[in-house]
């Protein structure tokens, strides 16, 4: 799995969208970016994954550059709720369950 | 539909004892695989089972050990506990042919070794 490089901590206004970037320098071809976050006390949850185009759904949208060396994570209205620790994931989908590698993630604090 | 159900939630251990945690995957899920995550870390990947036996370790000394059953829960046995084996215990499954999407964790045991 190609290295994942993220900001220790970011902070967001309650409204605004909170954009968190990730380097992903080596990652190869037919890797693909995964974010999940992990609210306190929680389990990490999946958000969303993508391989070279824009993606969105319900909880955010996935911005990848040309180059796929890095990408952006963007919640368009945070809330309260999204305050967690959000991790960026490179890996190859093989299509069976396998390991997930961890980085320490963003932790995003948002607030009134 | 309950998802993934760990226990105990939290735990205390002295040095040297052996602990037992145990999973039950969201149903329909057949694979189950374990994360340790210490304080200010991210999880570190354990091992994974499917059809009652380990596809895949990380880098886990022989310490730690697992178990399937028939019913695909699972449990993960630590001996000869450390301090540094103190953090929160987590479980995933999934479905063996997994979509990106289908990693379901649950809320962990938090194992204090003291």
């Amino acid at each position: 799995d190609a290295k994942t490089t993220q900001p220790t901590s970011m902070d967001c206004a309650e409204g605004r969208a909170a954009n968190l970037p990730c380097n992903h320098s080596t990652i190869s071809g037919n890797e693909y970016v995964y974010w999940y976050r992990q609210i306190h006390s929680q389990g990490p949850q999946y958000i969303i994954h993508g391989l070279k185009n824009n993606e969105t759904n319900e909880m955010a949208s996935l911005i990848i550059t040309e180059d796929r060396k890095s990408s952006t994570l963007i919640l368009p209205h945070a809330t309260l709720r999204d305050t967690a620790v959000y991790y960026c994931i490179v890996r190859a989908y093989t299509g069976t369950a396998s390991k997930l590698t961890f980085g320490t993630g963003t932790r995003l604090q948002v607030t009134l | 539909d309950a998802g993934v159900t760990q226990s105990p939630t939290h735990l205390i251990k002295t040095r040297g004892q052996q602990v037992t945690l145990r999973c039950s995957p969201k149903s329909g899920h057949d694979t189950v695989s374990w994360y340790q995550q210490a304080l200010g870390q991210g999880p570190q990947f354990i091992f994974q089972y499917y059809e009652e036996e380990e596809r895949q370790r990380g880098n886990f000394p022989d310490r730690f050990s697992g178990h399937q059953f028939p019913n695909y829960s699972s449990e993960l046995n630590v001996n000869a506990l450390l301090l540094g084996d103190s953090a929160l215990y987590l479980c995933a499954s999934s479905p063996r042919r997994v979509t990106p999407y289908g990693y379901t964790f649950g809320s962990g045991t938090r194992l204090t070794v003291v």
